[in-house]
């Protein structure tokens, strides 16, 4: 499965959009962008998933590149409660394992 | 659905001495993983099951790391003689099959501290 790159930390307020980028410059044809995040003390949520088009759930919104080398998650209307650590993952459609990174720390501020 | 359980949530164990673990995945999810994470990192990998059949055990998983789904449904971590590098938190996960990808949904992890 791809590497993937992501910032260490990033912030924004309350209340508006947090984009987290991420780079997976060496994907491969069959394998899918995946989101997880980890809030404080609990195991990872699933968030969003993607292979070419942009997807969009009730939790958030996945914009990948034309050229599937890199992929922004974005969180709309960012709350206190989305500080998290998120994790992006290239995951090829036979593969079973999660491989982590070690993820952005998003924080929102009041 | 209750999710994914674990227990117990903190063991506090001293070296040398053997520990178990139990996760209870989503009822009708066939599939369950573990996996360990360590202060500040991501989480790693150990063991996948499909039904009762252990399909592959990470490098990670040491000679005294045992893990076992007798029926397909709950699933045990055993490690035995604990030493201070296995303290962490261990996580299960379970998912369903059916077609590829799919998401996997994780317990909330048992702690472990090896003194």
């Amino acid at each position: 499965d791809a590497k993937t790159t992501q910032p260490t930390s990033m912030d924004c307020a309350e209340g508006r959009a947090a984009n987290l980028p991420c780079n997976h410059s060496t994907i491969s044809g069959n394998e899918y962008v995946y989101w997880y995040r980890q809030i404080h003390s609990q195991g990872p949520q699933y968030i969003i998933h993607g292979l070419k088009n942009n997807e969009t759930n009730e939790m958030a919104s996945l914009i990948i590149t034309e050229d599937r080398k890199s992929s922004t998650l974005i969180l709309p209307h960012a709350t206190l409660r989305d500080t998290a650590v998120y994790y992006c993952i290239a995951l090829r459609d036979s593969s079973y394992k999660l491989i982590f990174g070690s993820g952005t720390r998003l924080l929102v501020r009041p | 659905d209750t999710g994914v359980s674990q227990n117990p949530r903190h063991k506090i164990t001293k070296r040398g001495q053997n520990v178990t673990f139990r996760c209870d995945p989503i009822s009708e999810h066939n599939r369950l993983y573990w996996y360990r994470q360590t202060l500040g990192q991501g989480p790693e990998f150990l063991t996948y099951f499909q039904n009762e059949a252990q399909l592959e055990k990470s490098r990670l998983l040491s000679d005294r790391f045992s893990a076992e789904r007798p029926k397909g449904s709950f699933s045990t971590l055993e490690i035995q003689r604990t030493e201070q590098g296995d303290s962490a938190m261990y996580l299960c996960a379970s998912s369903l099959e059916q077609g590829m990808p799919y998401e996997q949904y994780f317990g909330p992890g048992t702690r472990l501290t090896v003194t």
